[in-house]
């Protein structure tokens, strides 16, 4: 168990409509990583934050957004869903460690089928 | 651009072989090298690297940096069915910046 909780852990919603995909950091971790994992793609960076603010922008569609909320938990919303965008979605988190690097820890992932 | 690549893309070996996967980067700023395992979830720490010529070792896995040439390969030795997986080397570089590559899908045959 790494520490990383998503929720929901599986998810099948129609073309068309939003989900909220919900990731609680492991304690203590300020910076909250998304990423977006096809079938036969590897991971893709969607979007950083860093204690409540953006730090870091990657492949993220202007239909999904994000944010990170003073308690450090991060929510990604996906709107107007298409059926590529089912995948599987990692929430991580890393530590801001100011010696040396830091790891970075992956949640169990939520798996997103769009119908 | 910053980036990350592994090699080979795949690899099918036999139980008690020897592998040997390659990551090479190319990423500023950088900080430390990681290597991760997915198996049919979320992706496994395994090492962490920052200083080059430094080997970590794990059982029979093992990794080194080298950070002159700007490459990392991960080792395992003996491997076994349970050593399936897709390996990740990620790169991290100052502000929490984390590049990965697409992964080594290793498949262990009896």
């Amino acid at each position: 168990d790494s520490g990383v909780t998503q929720t929901p852990k599986h998810l099948i919603t129609a073309t068309g409509q939003r989900v909220t995909l919900r990731c609680s950091p492991r304690s203590g971790d300020l910076s909250v990583y998304w990423y977006q994992q096809s079938l036969d793609q590897g991971l893709q960076f969607l979007i950083q934050y860093y204690n409540g603010e953006e730090r870091a922008k990657g492949n993220i569609l202007e239909r999904f957004s994000a944010q990170q909320f003073p308690d450090l938990h991060s929510e990604l919303n996906l709107s107007s869903l298409e059926l590529g965008d089912s995948a599987l979605y990692f929430c991580a988190s890393s530590d801001t460690g100011l010696l040396g690097g830091n790891t970075i820890y992956f949640g169990e992932g939520s798996w997103l089928t769009v119908v | 651009e910053d980036k990350v690549v592994q090699s080979p893309l795949s690899l099918v070996v036999h139980e008690g072989d020897t592998v040997t996967l390659n990551c090479s980067y190319e990423v500023t700023n950088f900080r430390s090298l990681l290597w991760y395992k997915q198996e049919k979830k979320a992706p496994t720490f395994l090492f962490m690297l920052t200083s080059s010529g430094i080997e970590k070792k794990s059982g029979r896995l093992s990794s080194i940096l080298d950070k002159k040439e700007l490459f990392s390969i991960l080792n395992i030795t003996a491997t076994q069915t349970g050593d399936s997986a897709i390996y990740l080397c990620a790169v991290e570089a100052t502000g929490n910046q984390f590049y990965f590559g697409t992964g080594t899908s290793l498949t262990v045959i009896p």
